[in-house]
């Protein structure tokens, strides 16, 4: 079946270190991709987003992704995070442009003062 | 500031109980889905419209109805509640052009006693 995929639901950090969450899917042809992010008791809020061009996008709060065409996959990444990363994110996939997101299982990232 | 209200931020009903979860958004988006999010399983969709009168299944819509009357409001109707279906349920609408994602309501949790 189509999926998306995120590893490591669970992710423990320092601040300042880096962090990496992978997303891969299995969708054929074009796929627009998109990252949310769920901050402790609020609602889903977009980080950023791929459809085309640079497969190196840049989101809010340091946040970036890089797509793989090769490697189906859309990994998020920031250099140094703090303490206010905590949240949960999610990666999703809309195929063919279709206006229907798949989501991933999210990852639950945790980041000690 | 566009928004997508979810009329109730915690509910609470009984086994067999009818249940109504009401969302309306203030964007003239097209399309609206209903999604459910339960720990380590991410969102999952239960229902989508495109269009007023307009209703498609999701990946879980067993248990579940929606109505559209209105291009703005777009209801989730539990016929009979049971306690399975005790999850934080999510709507979200979107434009037809796909480039912009999905803008999320806050959520309601739901709890089926």
């Amino acid at each position: 079946a189509q999926s998306v995929s995120q590893h490591n639901h669970h992710v423990i950090l320092s601040e300042a270190a880096s962090l990496e969450l992978g997303c891969n899917y299995s969708y054929g042809g074009t796929v627009n991709l998109f990252w949310y992010v769920q901050y402790p008791g609020q609602h889903l809020q977009l980080l950023l987003k791929y459809f085309s061009g640079d497969p190196l996008v840049k989101g809010i709060k340091g946040f970036e992704a890089e797509f793989i065409k090769s490697k189906f996959s859309f990994n998020l990444r920031k250099p140094s995070v703090q303490w206010s990363d905590t949240a949960e994110y999610f990666c999703a996939v809309n195929p063919g442009g279709n206006n229907r997101l798949a989501f991933g299982k999210g990852n639950q990232v945790v980041v000690i003062p | 500031d566009v928004k997508v209200t979810q009329s109730s931020r915690y509910l609470v009903k009984r086994t067999g109980e009818k249940v109504f979860l009401e969302c309306v958004q203030d964007m003239d988006h097209e399309n609206m889905f209903w999604y459910r999010q339960d720990p380590g399983l991410g969102l999952r969709l239960i229902y989508f419209s495109y269009d007023v009168k307009m209703k498609e299944k999701g990946d879980i819509p067993e248990g579940y109805s929606v109505s559209r009357e209105k291009k703005e409001r777009f209801s989730l109707i539990l016929e009979s509640a049971s306690t399975n279906q005790t999850s934080m349920y999510l709507c979200a609408s979107s434009a037809t052009d796909s480039n912009y994602g999905y803008t999320f309501g806050s959520g309601t949790r739901l709890t089926v006693v």
